[in-house]
């Protein structure tokens, strides 16, 4: 299974753009990659899932270099309920989702 | 609404009792999970089952046990022999169609004294 490297923290003012990288260098070819949002003592909700390129949803933008060993999550204009903590996830349709610590945003006032 | 239910929202139990954890899903989804998450920490999978009557162990299965009888519930045994048990349990789900991703309940605080 893939493993992922992110930020253990960030910090982020109210209003600005956020951007998370994270680090996939032994990315499988049937791999995706996936961001998961978590609050405190709720289940992770999914954000976004890429395969290449750029793909962008209602709250998220993800970009995917070409040779996809990294990727990053773009969160536009954050607001201080986006505080929480970001996985970076890569994996198929039939193996399990890995987790590791994720990244925790802290949004500002 | 559809949807992932895991009861209780919060569980006491004595140490040296197995405590079974309930997750039901009417997503029709195949495949189903649980996770274990630690103050602090990532989730770490416990047991998976991607079809009814078959399940394979996580990374930390020791101490714990599943079953797979129906396709809707996929319940969690936390057996006396698991040494930490205190802990916030996820469980999870993934269809198979387009859209593939995790949904996840809303877990379970089980604290053991």
């Amino acid at each position: 299974l893939a493993k992922t490297t992110q930020p253990i923290s960030m910090d982020s003012y109210e209003g600005q753009e956020v951007n998370i990288t994270c680090s996939h260098n032994n990315i499988a070819t049937n791999d995706y990659i996936t961001w998961y949002q978590q609050f405190p003592s709720q289940g992770p909700r999914f954000i976004i899932q890429g395969y290449k390129t750029k793909v962008t949803n209602e709250v998220a933008s993800l970009f995917i270099p070409a040779d996809r060993k990294s990727s990053t999550l773009s969160l536009p204009r954050v607001s201080l309920s986006d505080t929480a903590v970001y996985y970076c996830l890569v994996g198929g349709r039939n193996t399990p989702l890995v987790f590791g610590k994720g990244t925790r945003l802290s949004v500002i006032a | 609404d559809g949807g992932i239910t895991q009861s209780p929202k919060y569980l006491f139990r004595k140490e040296g009792q197995n405590v079974t954890l309930s997750c039901e899903q009417n997503l029709n989804h195949d495949a189903m999970y649980w996770y274990r998450q630690d103050p602090g920490q990532g989730l770490r999978l416990i047991y998976y089952s991607q079809i009814v009557n078959d399940f394979q162990k996580g990374d930390i299965a020791e101490g714990y046990s599943v079953s797979r009888e129906k396709k809707e519930s996929f319940p969690l045994t936390v057996t006396s022999a698991q040494k930490n048990p205190t802990a916030f349990y996820l469980c999870a789900s993934r269809g198979a169609g387009e859209r593939w991703e995790q949904y996840f309940g809303p877990g379970t605080r089980l604290t053991v004294t």
